[in-house]
């Protein structure tokens, strides 16, 4: 079964510093495309990430960056200089290719003034 | 560019009615995704569909249904309510080919009494 797994349901950090959010993901594909969403209270989920599993280099978008093991099938991400903002639901996808995302149940980011 | 429109925000309903859902996707977006998201769960899949036709569905009743119309509105219907309904239920867009990011919606707060 095709599954994705984050195993910190709850992180914090400081304002400024750097936190990593971990993802792993069961597949016997060897195509597919992993995400990291955000999901603030507004309930809002917004896109961060996206990593094309073919591509070996990391992906990044200003201050998050991405981890992708592919052989260990792992997918953290990195957010650096952590700001206030940052703080919500983080939750990493992954899509094989079959018109379905599959989620993981996400880790709550709070960041400590 | 408009974003994905889910109506209502709210809904409360009663055990055994039905309800309707209505998402409008981003202009261009032919594909939308349901997923249903209740705490500890993370999103679960409902159903995609692109181009009127459904092209994958979520493990769930059949009380669970959908449609999509040509011009990429969709609507999701729950019949015969049962309290375990309860969620927030989001509608995503994307050009639905290729891994695209899901763009999301606010959401559908479902509370069944």
């Amino acid at each position: 079964a095709q599954t994705v797994t984050q195993s910190q349901p709850e992180m914090s950090v400081q304002e400024a510093e750097t936190v990593t959010l971990s993802c792993t993901y069961d597949t016997s594909e060897s195509d597919y495309y992993l995400f990291w969403y955000k999901q603030p209270p507004s309930r809002q989920m917004i896109l961060v990430i996206r990593q094309e599993a073919y591509k070996q280099q990391n992906a990044t978008e200003n201050r998050f960056s991405v981890n992708f093991q592919k052989a260990a099938k792992s997918f953290s991400l990195k957010i650096s200089d952590s700001q206030l903002g940052d703080a919500a639901m983080y939750f990493c996808a992954y899509y094989p290719g079959t018109y379905k995302y599959i989620f993981g149940t996400g880790t709550r980011l709070k960041v400590l003034a | 560019k408009a974003g994905v429109t889910q109506t209502p925000r709210y809904l409360i309903k009663t055990r055994g009615q039905q309800v309707t859902l209505s998402c409008s996707p981003i202009s261009g977006h032919r594909s939308v995704s349901w997923y249903q998201q209740t705490p500890g769960q993370g999103l679960q899949f409902l159903f995609e569909y692109f181009s009127e036709t459904q092209r994958n569905k979520g493990n769930f009743p059949g009380r669970f249904s959908g449609r999509q119309f040509s011009n990429s509105r969709s609507e999701m219907n729950v019949s015969t309510l049962e309290l375990g309904d309860s969620a927030l239920y989001l509608c995503a867009s994307s050009f639905g080919q290729g891994g695209a990011p899901l763009h999301f919606g606010n959401g559908t707060r479902l509370t069944v009494t």
